[in-house]
């Protein structure tokens, strides 16, 4: 089952916008982490944020984190062609759940060149 | 170095046949995952292992399920009597420990005829 949704479903842009995708989870979490996949195959990890940091960066992502609301944000900027892929967020509730990762249903991005 | 490897990359088989599909994760790493993808379902979570147990079988959807790992290195999938519905494809990922961010295969895509 699916811990939570992704916004939007799809989200085309031009190159050189900001691409912003938004998940919303439904249990508490030890921490939530972003992958990006290519043609539906194996996913690439980009990020992880713990439950208590509220923003972490690396390079042109950005990703935001507000348990109060149990909801992430990715931020892309500058987007490139190549960052056309299907973004997912997933969480890990911690404790006995030894790492398992709860995926969203992913949000297709299309960057235009 | 090595990421995690798949094999097959491709499998079609016949209703009622059974099927193995095996993961080699990157060297040293203690903890192993598989997830699976379809359409309809998402990415879920099926089983984890840390060393050769198997802590959390919780995903398994049926008991033509079953999995095991070896030497605390490749681990194999197995599906008995194989169904329509199995068709996915089979995502495999590992990580240094649990819980850390997860290092995944190019997947199986398994098609039941």
């Amino acid at each position: 089952s699916q811990q939570g949704e992704e916004d939007p479903q799809a989200l085309s842009i031009q190159e050189g916008e900001n691409a912003t995708m938004n998940c919303s989870y439904k249990t508490s979490i030890n921490n939530l982490q972003w992958y990006r996949q290519n043609s539906g195959r194996g996913l690439v990890h980009l990020i992880l944020i713990r439950s208590n940091e509220r923003e972490k960066h690396s390079g042109r992502l950005r990703v935001t984190l507000d348990t109060s609301k149990k909801s992430s944000s990715l931020l892309i900027t500058a987007s490139r062609a190549a960052d056309t892929a299907s973004y997912f967020c997933a969480t890990d509730a911690g404790g006995t759940s030894y790492g398992k990762l709860t995926f969203g249903q992913g949000t297709i991005l299309t960057v235009h060149p | 170095g090595a990421g995690v490897s798949q094999s097959p990359s491709n499998k079609v088989t016949e209703k009622g046949k059974d099927v193995e599909l095996r993961c080699d994760p990157i060297s040293g790493h203690t903890a192993l995952y598989w997830y699976r993808q379809s359409l309809g379902q998402g990415l879920e979570f099926l089983i984890y292992f840390q060393g050769n147990s198997a802590p959390d079988k919780s995903g398994l959807p049926s008991d033509r399920f079953s999995a095991e790992r070896t030497g605390g290195s490749v681990s194999t999938l197995t599906i008995q009597r194989t169904q329509q519905e199995d068709s996915a494809v089979y995502l495999c990922a590992s990580s240094p420990s649990s819980p850390y961010e997860q290092y995944f295969g190019p997947g199986t895509r398994l098609t039941v005829t």
